[in-house]
């Protein structure tokens, strides 16, 4: 079984709709999960930081742990076709090893 | 957010020759820095974590003779691509732990190596 499952899509969706995207794990030992956004021919931009359960929101962007489900999810508000992108979300224990979703590709339509 | 800079951002190199792609943490000092190969459509392949003053950590099927990895200081990381060929044609990307910013790491803009 992988560390982290990530659907890789892809996922296309209309100009303004809310998105969704998901991450599990295996390792209830994970504090630390991040989301990353990679525009093609590009390094990774990180998103989203949160430590441990709960929300975290940052404009159009809500993070959310469930660490007692092992599941986190990127929610995106009123999405742009700039936003068409892949999202990657990581994780880590001591912030010395970290694992990484597949990434889903990411298409908002005009 | 804590900038990380790599260089160059593409280079083409002659089947044989060696190239050398640098990676700097900006504003931040990083003890820890990681490089990965990425294919296109594929997720991050870590290569290795190299750390400052000491020799770098390989993941298994990684050949260190031949990606050789220098963290000679605390905002500084180089990975050098030696006698390259053209399957060593791919984007490599490096990232760094930030400690000012808990445990996440920010990336470098990525380089694409292409091997003729």
């Amino acid at each position: 079984q992988k560390e982290v499952e990530q659907d890789p899509g892809p996922l296309s969706v209309p100009e303004g709709a809310i998105v969704s995207l998901n991450c599990t794990y295996s390792n209830s030992a994970f504090q630390y999960f991040m989301w990353y956004r990679q525009y093609s021919r590009k390094g990774p931009e990180l998103l989203m930081y949160t430590y441990s359960s709960g929300n975290k929101e940052d404009g159009r962007f809500t993070a959310q742990v469930d660490k007692s489900s092992k599941y986190i999810s990127l929610f995106i508000r009123d999405s742009q076709p700039s936003d068409s992108a892949t999202y990657l979300c990581a994780m880590t224990r001591t912030g010395n090893q970290f694992y990484f979703g597949t990434g889903t590709s990411l298409t908002v339509i005009p | 957010g804590a900038v990380v800079s790599q260089h160059p951002s593409r280079v083409i190199c002659k089947s044989g020759t060696s190239v050398k792609i640098e990676c700097r943490s900006l504003d931040f000092q990083a003890t820890t820095m990681f490089w990965y190969r990425q294919f296109p459509k594929q997720s991050l392949m870590l290569m290795a974590t190299s750390n400052e003053g000491s020799k770098a950590t390989y993941e298994q099927g990684v050949e260190k003779d031949k990606f050789l990895i220098n963290h000679a200081s605390l905002t500084l990381s180089t990975l050098t691509v030696t006698s390259a060929h053209p399957e060593d044609s791919s984007f490599y990307i490096c990232s760094a732990i930030s400690p000012d910013s808990g445990n996440t790491i920010y990336f470098g803009e990525g380089s694409w190596l292409t091997v003729v």
